[in-house]
């Protein structure tokens, strides 16, 4: 069974530092990575997704994949209290895969 | 903008009742999911269909049945509801291509 993890946390930071999300992946085939971010009671959005290996940015977001050590990780810069939230890791995958398999998602708390 | 709707945000039902859960998307996707959600579990695929009238099983999905009639709507049903069914249901759909998934607003189940 294909699997997806990720530390449960709560991962505390202080706002305006880095907050540094890591997930790992058992598919070996797995072809697309994306993160989600869950506010509590809410549904799960798109934060990023990433399919070649390295680094792609967007904002204030970085997420990094190495597909040979099958490990994606996310970065925020300059936490707000606003980014507290649970950040779910989703994988899809090989060719023609349907399914995105789920991370139990990490707990990430800014304090202001 | 795009839209993933489930037909309820709140339910509550009685053991041994038969639920319908209902999700439509305007995205013309051709892929709609299910997932349940529960603290500690993260989400768990319940069923997927990947084309009209066609179905596969998820993890976890014993107590459940799907139908997909018309491209555009996924419906959950439980047979019989039973307590440990009280949970968040997600709806997500996916169009091909490694795409991201997106997600109704979801239905907190209670069965009493």
């Amino acid at each position: 069974q294909k699997e997806v993890e990720q530390n449960s946390g709560p991962l505390s930071v202080p706002e305006g530092a880095i907050a540094s999300l890591n997930c790992t992946y058992s598919d070996r085939g797995s072809q697309s990575f994306f993160w989600y971010r869950q506010y509590s009671g809410k549904s799960p959005e798109l934060i990023m997704f990433i399919y070649s290996n390295g680094d792609k940015e967007d904002g204030r977001f970085t997420a990094q994949l190495n597909k040979a050590s099958q490990y994606v990780s996310l970065l925020i810069r300059d936490s707000q209290p606003s980014d507290s939230a649970t950040y779910l890791c989703a994988v899809t995958g090989g060719a023609g895969s349907y399914q995105l398999t789920f991370g139990k998602g990490t707990k990430l708390s800014v304090i202001p | 903008d795009v839209k993933v709707t489930q037909s309820s945000r709140y339910l509550v039902k009685r053991t041994g009742e038969k639920v319908f859960l209902e999700c439509v998307q305007d995205m013309d996707h051709e892929n709609m999911f299910w997932y349940r959600q529960d603290p500690g579990l993260g989400l768990r695929l319940i069923y997927f269909s990947y084309d009209v009238k066609m179905k596969e099983k998820g993890d976890i999905p014993e107590g459940y049945s799907v139908s997909r009639e018309k491209k555009e709507r996924f419906s959950l049903i439980l047979e019989s509801a039973s307590t440990n069914q009280t949970s968040m249901y997600l709806c997500a759909s996916r169009g091909t291509g490694g795409t991201e998934a997106f997600f109704g607003q979801g239905t907190r189940l209670t069965v009493v």
